[in-house]
C-alpha cells in the first residue's frame, strides 16, 4: 500500500483560480512533511516544508500548506494559480526515525491556462 | 541556495554495459546522499541511502550488487549501473543533505536528473 498519497494525479485551472492539492499520509508517529515542485525541464526544488510548530506553513510563491495530524494530511494550497504554476507537484514525507529519507507520492502534474 | 549538479544528464548504452553516474553537491559538504528513480508520470521512489565513507543502504527490493553506490567524499557520491538491461532505462535523481551542526531540520537539495535509455 502506498504511504503517502496524492488523490489528484492532473489538476487543471483557468489563472486567477484557486488550488489545493492533497496529501495524506499513513505513517505514525513523528514526520517531517514537504511539497516539492518540478517545472517542466527542471530539476524537484523544495515549495515548502514542516517540522513542527505553526502547522500552517507559508512557501515560496504564494504557496502554503496546512498540517492537520489527526487527518494526516498535508495539503497544499494557494490563493491565485498563474500560468507560470504549471508543474508537477510532490509531496514527501520523512518519518522522524529515518535519517532523512523521503517517501514520495506519486506527484499531481498542474495545468493552468492563461 | 545549495547546487546539486548530476553527470551525464542523459546517457545511451547497449545492454550489457555499465553506466556510472556522478552526483555533486557543488557548495555544501553532503553527509547523505540518495538515490532515487523515477518512472514515467510516477512518484520518486528510494533506491539507497549513501553516507560518505561508509556502506549504502539499499531499500527493499533494490539489488546491490546491481546499482553500485559509492560515496567517497562529502560532495561526490557515484550510481553504477552494472549489466544494464533495458527495464533499467529510467530517470535517475540524486538528492543531498547538508551537514549541519546542533541538530536540525535539514533540507534535501536535488539533483537535476540523469535520463538512462539501455538499447
Amino acid at each position: 500500500a502506498q504511504s503517502v498519497s496524492q488523490h489528484n494525479h492532473h489538476v487543471i485551472l483557468s489563472e486567477a483560480a484557486s488550488l489545493e492539492l492533497g496529501c495524506n499520509y499513513s505513517y505514525g508517529g513523528t514526520v517531517n512533511l514537504f511539497w516539492y515542485v518540478q517545472y517542466p525541464g527542471q530539476h524537484l526544488q523544495l515549495l515548502l516544508k514542516y517540522f513542527s510548530g505553526d502547522p500552517l506553513v507559508k512557501g515560496i510563491k504564494g504557496f502554503e500548506a496546512e498540517f492537520i495530524k489527526s487527518k494526516f494530511s498535508f495539503n497544499l494550497r494557494k490563493p491565485s494559480v498563474q500560468w507560470s504554476d504549471t508543474a508537477e507537484y510532490f509531496c514527501a514525507v520523512n518519518r522522524g526515525s529515518t535519517l532523512g529519507r523521503l517517501y514520495f507520492g506519486r506527484g499531481t502534474q498542474l495545468t493552468v491556462w492563461p | 541556495g545549495a547546487v546539486v549538479s548530476q553527470h551525464p544528464s542523459r546517457v545511451i548504452c547497449k545492454s550489457g554495459t555499465s553506466v556510472k553516474i556522478e552526483c555533486r553537491s557543488l557548495d555544501f559538504q553532503a553527509t547523505t546522499m540518495f538515490w532515487y528513480r523515477q518512472f514515467p508520470k510516477q512518484s520518486l521512489m528510494l533506491m539507497a541511502t549513501s553516507n560518505e565513507g561508509s556502506k549504502a543502504t539499499y531499500e527493499q527490493g533494490v539489488e546491490k550488487d546491481k546499482f553500485l553506490i559509492n560515496h567517497a567524499s562529502l560532495t561526490l557520491s557515484t550510481l553504477t549501473v552494472t549489466s544494464a538491461h533495458p527495464e533499467d532505462s529510467s530517470f535517475y535523481i540524486c538528492s543531498a543533505r547538508a551537514r549541519m551542526w546542533g541538530g536540525g531540520k535539514e533540507t534535501q537539495y536535488f539533483g537535476p536528473g540523469t535520463r538512462l535509455l539501455v538499447l
